[in-house]
């Protein structure tokens, strides 16, 4: 059974930090990786997605790497603002188009 | 357009009520999906649908009856549910499992059951 972890749970920093969210899965047989935002309350947001071919995906001040083999994939946030501030999940797609979360990072960016 | 529709946005139901979410998709996607997700958890599969046939149901209980009535429709049908089901349930869409599926999320339903 897939299980995807993500470190750190909850990350408080001021604007300005450039900051680093880490996933990391326990089964590489994955179609592709995705990165998703999701505010209090609300849906999820795609940010970035990964196929299980690339290493790496950028998108404005967003920077996401895969390592498939050893299950790992980093979030980079540059120059991170009070508006970044939600929860942030990394998801795995499997077999039968199955989309497994992570445990999800709070992130805080304080003025 | 990119976008996952789902109806209502809030829902209060009492526990012998019957009711149904609803969600549409325009982008052609002929996987859907059904999550759930409690306060600060991350979302929990439900159903899958492909091409309109369930392909996956993560043991969920019978009080939950999915229907795909169209490529572009999934409903989620709530019956006799408990108080432990109330949760956001979100729906979203994507294609068939290849390495470049991009899932897309609906804003969800946050379901109250009284």
């Amino acid at each position: 059974k897939q299980e995807v972890t993500q470190i750190p749970a909850a990350l408080s920093v001021p604007e300005g930090e450039n900051l680093v969210l880490n996933c990391s899965f326990t089964d590489s047989a994955i179609y592709n990786l995705q990165w998703f935002r999701q505010d209090p309350g609300k849906g999820l947001t795609s940010l970035l997605l990964i196929q299980s071919s690339q290493r790496e995906q950028t998108s404005g001040r967003l920077n996401a790497s895969l390592d498939k083999s050893s299950g790992r994939s980093t979030l980079y946030i540059a120059a991170s603002q009070p508006g970044d501030s939600a929860t942030y999940l990394c998801a795995v797609t499997g077999g039968g188009n199955k989309l497994t979360f992570g445990t999800g990072t709070q992130l805080k960016v304080e003025l | 357009d990119t976008e996952v529709t789902q109806t209502p946005k809030h829902l209060v139901m009492g526990m012998t009520n019957k009711k149904s979410l609803k969600c549409e998709q325009h982008m052609g996607h002929r996987a859907m999906y059904w999550y759930k997700q409690k306060a600060k958890k991350p979302p929990e599969l439900m159903f899958v649908y492909s091409y309109e046939k369930l392909s996956i149901n993560e043991s969920v209980p019978s009080r939950f009856s999915p229907e795909c009535p169209n490529s572009s429709l999934l409903n989620l049908h709530l019956h006799a549910l408990q108080p432990e089901d109330s949760a956001l349930y979100l729906c979203a869409s994507s294609q068939e499992g290849t390495a470049n599926t991009e899932a897309f999320f609906g804003q969800g339903t946050r379901l109250t059951v009284v």
